[in-house]
């Protein structure tokens, strides 16, 4: 069974930084595109990003949104994706999502990140 | 940028009705040398994450009831609920994965008549 826990959520303040852990379990993890989907307090969903496979080429891509601000990673040897978030907005604030393949099959729970003086 | 449209923004169906929510997108998603349309659906209750339903349009994810269809190619799409359930109260949303960036719907929220 597939499993994606994110962790690392939180308060910040505008203009600070936040990396997001996503723990992945169930599959090969090596192997998958990843995404980040965001939605914001009572909004609809936007998609924040996604990193290729290394074997694919390893390649992220953004949205102009978060372009420049935000970077994926990800460690294969311990199937762990990451958002790291710099120069945090206020209209940042959502509940992050890290999903699976390229139409985003499988869905974590998400971690809720507050952008807030 | 592709642009996804829904319509209705929110709808109510009786129990055991047909419920039909429409996705457009501002330019095609049919991908020509494989004839697959990049276009997937998901359901989202309160509370939870989103849950895939469809993917390339038409195909039904492992699990999800067969009251659930998808169709359409290009930049028309439906999703069809042929007899509405109480537990399919929610929040449907489409989502193109043609070319970056990839973008959703704004979501159609279904309700009980």
């Amino acid at each position: 069974e597939v499993q994606l826990v994110e962790s690392g959520g939180g308060l910040v303040k505008p203009g600070g930084s936040l990396r997001l852990s996503c723990a992945a379990s169930g599959f090969t993890f090596s192997n998958a595109w990843m995404n980040w989907v965001r939605q914001a307090p009572g909004k609809g969903l936007e998609w924040v990003g996604r990193i290729k496979s290394k074997t694919d080429g390893g390649t992220t891509d953004f949205p102009a949104p978060v372009k420049g601000r935000f970077t994926i990673s990800r460690d294969d040897s311990k199937n762990t994706l990451y958002l790291q978030m710099n120069s945090l907005k206020t209209e940042d604030t959502a509940v992050y999502y890290c999903t699976t393949g390229r139409w985003s099959d499988s869905w974590g729970q998400g971690a809720l990140v507050t952008v807030s003086s | 940028d592709i642009v996804m449209t829904q319509s209705p923004d929110s709808l109510a169906v009786s129990l055991g009705e047909r419920a039909t929510i429409n996705c457009k997108s501002s330019q095609s998603v049919l991908y020509s040398s494989n004839n697959n349309n990049y276009l997937a659906w998901y359901q989202q209750k309160p509370g939870q994450p989103p849950k895939l339903l469809i993917y390339w349009a038409s195909t039904r994810e492992s699990g999800v009831p067969d009251r659930f269809s998808g169709s359409g190619s290009g930049t028309d799409f439906t999703l069809t609920i042929s007899s509405l359930q109480a537990e399919d109260v929610a929040v449907y949303y489409c989502h193109q994965y043609y070319s970056t960036p990839y973008t959703f719907g704004q979501g159609t929220k279904l309700e009980i008549k």
